[in-house]
């Protein structure tokens, strides 16, 4: 079972430079989430999105865009990167919160290591 | 707003000993709390959730928290500590904005002394 899939697991940036963090889920989640983490902040919720086509913004959402093209799929993208960005992103997924199926558990991936030069 | 806050960013226990991470939430609406674990350099896994039925809830590993409106919390504990449950703990939150949000808070890191 392969659940949340997150790639690359490990990219180093220098400033200015864009990239793209995929996120595919198997679980046929209606919804999927972006992360942050950062020591001592815990997880800051970046972007989400409850359904494909739709996203919507969450905490920390500047400097970010995502896009949710396919059900399976949620992108992070970094357009112009900064050394503020250097974190380890996490991507999450679950049921909709409506029917018999929602248990509100978030299942994540394993993680994006990105550093910022 | 829904937002968690965790007392104490590290917390060092003996083998054996009780284990107790405390959480404390807020929510304009009744709140779905969840516990989560993060080994190194691994993703977050759920121990336990709450969603309304039962106050006291069991989770893996012999962890368990009780929900408790009137003080707002949502304490995690263990009997006996250990050496495996050396981790960071994370609280969350779901409630306001229809749950769809989940808001963690800050984490605990829990570290077992022999």
């Amino acid at each position: 079972n392969a659940g949340v899939t997150q790639t690359p697991k490990f990219r180093v940036l220098k400033t200015g430079q864009s990239m793209t963090l995929l996120c595919a889920q198997d679980m046929n989640h209606e919804y999927m989430y972006w992360y942050r983490q950062d020591p001592g902040m815990g997880l800051r919720l970046i972007h989400y999105s409850v359904g494909e086509g739709t996203t919507a913004k969450g905490e920390v959402p500047d400097g970010y865009n995502v896009s949710r093209l396919k059900k399976q799929n949620f992108l992070l993208g970094l357009e112009s990167a900064a050394p503020s960005q250097t974190s380890v992103y996490f991507c999450a997924s679950r049921t909709g919160t409506s029917g018999r199926a929602y248990t509100g558990e978030l299942f994540f991936g394993e993680g994006s290591r990105l550093t910022v030069l | 707003a829904q937002s968690v806050t965790q007392l104490g960013s590290h917390v060092s226990v003996s083998e054996g000993a009780l284990v107790l991470l405390r959480c404390n939430y807020s929510s304009s609406v009744p709140p779905y709390l969840f516990w989560y674990v993060q080994y190194p350099n691994q993703g977050l896994q759920l121990l336990l959730k709450y969603t309304s039925a039962a106050t006291l809830v069991k989770g893996i590993n012999g962890f368990e928290a009780e929900f408790k409106k009137s003080e707002t919390s949502f304490h995690l504990t263990k009997p006996s500590a250990h050496m495996s449950d050396a981790a960071e703990y994370f609280c969350a939150v779901s409630g306001s904005g229809g749950y769809q949000k989940v808001t963690f808070g800050t984490g605990t890191k829990l570290q077992v002394i022999p």
